[in-house]
């Protein structure tokens, strides 16, 4: 079956730290995005990608970076990790053509400490 | 810019029914979804309305105004499952969406 996954599930690193987190998917979707989940902030959008090579910022993409090089991947980096960024970071993705359905991923904890 | 208000708790009886409202003010507008998240999960997506009425699905509707800039999540007999949070979405560009902060319902016994 086709699915979306995140690792790793928990991570705990410095402030100051650069980190990745992996996001793949195995749908065939073009389309991939990452939100990140607080409290009180619902899904806020922070990077998204439409295809191969094409990425674009969302909402809250300041100190977050994201490439894509193939349709399956779509890592997000924080560049210098900072307490504000602890979160729950989600992947998703959704198929091209109108208005389609976003499949999430179950989600990383990430804690800057 | 995009901006969603929907009620941030809600409790109900189990059997009972629910209708969560969602108001939105959009800049360009392709359609309202709602996705449901239990505590520590996903969101899952449940439905979407890209044209005014109810769009039904098993024991959840779906309703939406564009005039009125208005929707709605209808639970029918509510189960403990039904526990989750709720979140109203809406479409302002191709496939790219703006998620409110969420509903969290509580069914009691």
């Amino acid at each position: 079956d086709a699915e979306i996954t995140q690792s790793p599930r928990h991570k705990i690193t410095e402030t100051g730290r650069q980190v990745t987190l992996a996001c793949h998917q195995t749908w065939n979707h073009n389309n991939m995005f990452w939100y990140r989940q607080d409290l009180g902030h619902g899904l806020r959008l922070i990077h998204y990608s439409y295809g191969v090579q094409d990425t674009n910022k969302g909402e809250v993409s300041d100190g977050y970076s994201v490439s894509r090089s193939n349709t399956e991947d779509l890592p997000l980096t924080l560049e210098s990790a900072a307490s504000s960024q602890t979160s729950v970071y989600f992947c998703a993705s959704s198929e091209s053509g109108g208005y389609n359905e976003q499949f999430f991923g179950p989600g990383t904890r990430l804690t800057v400490l | 810019g995009q901006s969603l208000e929907q009620p941030s708790e809600v409790t109900a009886v189990e059997g009972a029914i629910v209708q969560i409202n969602c108001t939105y003010q959009t800049s360009g507008f392709y359609g309202l979804s709602w996705y449901q998240q239990h505590d520590g999960g996903a969101p899952t997506f449940l439905s979407y309305n890209a044209l005014d009425g109810l769009e039904e699905t098993g024991r959840f509707s779906s309703f939406l105004s564009r005039s009125d800039s208005y929707g709605y999540l209808l639970l029918q007999e509510l189960q403990m499952k039904d526990s989750a949070s709720y979140f109203c979405a809406v479409g302002g560009g191709y496939q790219k969406v703006t998620f409110g902060t969420g509903t969290k319902l509580q069914v009691i016994p």
